[in-house]
């Protein structure tokens, strides 16, 4: 069955070090969401992207879905201790089930 | 956040028990999602539902059962619960395949200790 898996499961930073956190699936998605969760708390929906190569900004958050539409990364810049927290992705197949397939996750800490 | 309300929110309960956790939303989105999380696998679709007794399973499906009779309640149950369900159970909710409504909002989770 499809797989999505994210790297690094795990990742510590320094406040104000980069972050990036990479997705991969077994198959081709029609699209691809990130969710964001906090500790302790649930996962909350960042942003869909749908297009082959697009790439989206959140202040300092960058989002890109690969040329192929099996990739995806996350990155930010310039970390803050508001970043902590467990980073999702979620595939769709292309079948438009509504069924999403999330990745493992990267917990993210960041040290002020 | 979304109108998703999970019950209960916390529950201990032995080996071998029912047990029924409920999701009721106040939206009127079309999909629920049931999904446990667990340390290491991310979050896993147990079962989902497409419209009131419209439902499928998810890739962890063996063990538990769902219902849906009316669009706002979507009701997961362990027959029989065993210690490898100790979890934190997540409802979700979204609109429809298009767009922005395949968009998931989740309810804020029940944690489930079997002993």
């Amino acid at each position: 069955g499809q797989q999505v898996m994210q790297i690094p499961q795990y990742q510590h930073v320094q406040e104000g070090e980069d972050f990036t956190t990479y997705c991969n699936s077994s198959t081709t998605l029609s699209n691809i969401q990130w969710y964001k969760q906090r500790p302790g708390g649930h996962p909350v929906f960042l942003i869909q992207l749908v297009k082959s190569g697009e790439v989206k900004k959140q202040k300092r958050l960058t989002f890109q879905f690969g040329e192929a539409k099996k990739n995806s990364s996350l990155h930010i810049t310039a970390t803050q201790t508001t970043d902590v927290g467990t980073y999702f992705c979620a595939g769709e197949g292309s079948s438009n089930t509504g069924k999403l397939i999330f990745g493992q996750g990267t917990t993210l800490q960041v040290k002020p | 956040d979304a109108g998703i309300t999970q019950s209960p929110r916390h529950k201990v309960t032995e080996t071998g028990t029912p047990v029924t956790l409920r999701c009721h939303q106040t939206e009127n989105h079309r999909y629920m999602y049931w999904y446990r999380q667990d340390p290491g696998h991310g979050l896993r679709l147990i079962h989902y539902s497409y419209g009131v007794k419209d439902t499928d399973k998810g890739e962890v499906s063996d063990g538990y059962s769902v219902s849906r009779s009316k669009t706002e309640d979507f009701l997961l149950t362990l027959e029989s619960a065993t210690s490898s369900q100790t979890s934190v159970y997540f409802c979700a909710i979204s609109g429809g395949t298009s767009g922005g409504e395949n968009i998931q909002y989740f309810g804020a989770g029940t944690r489930l200790s079997v002993l």
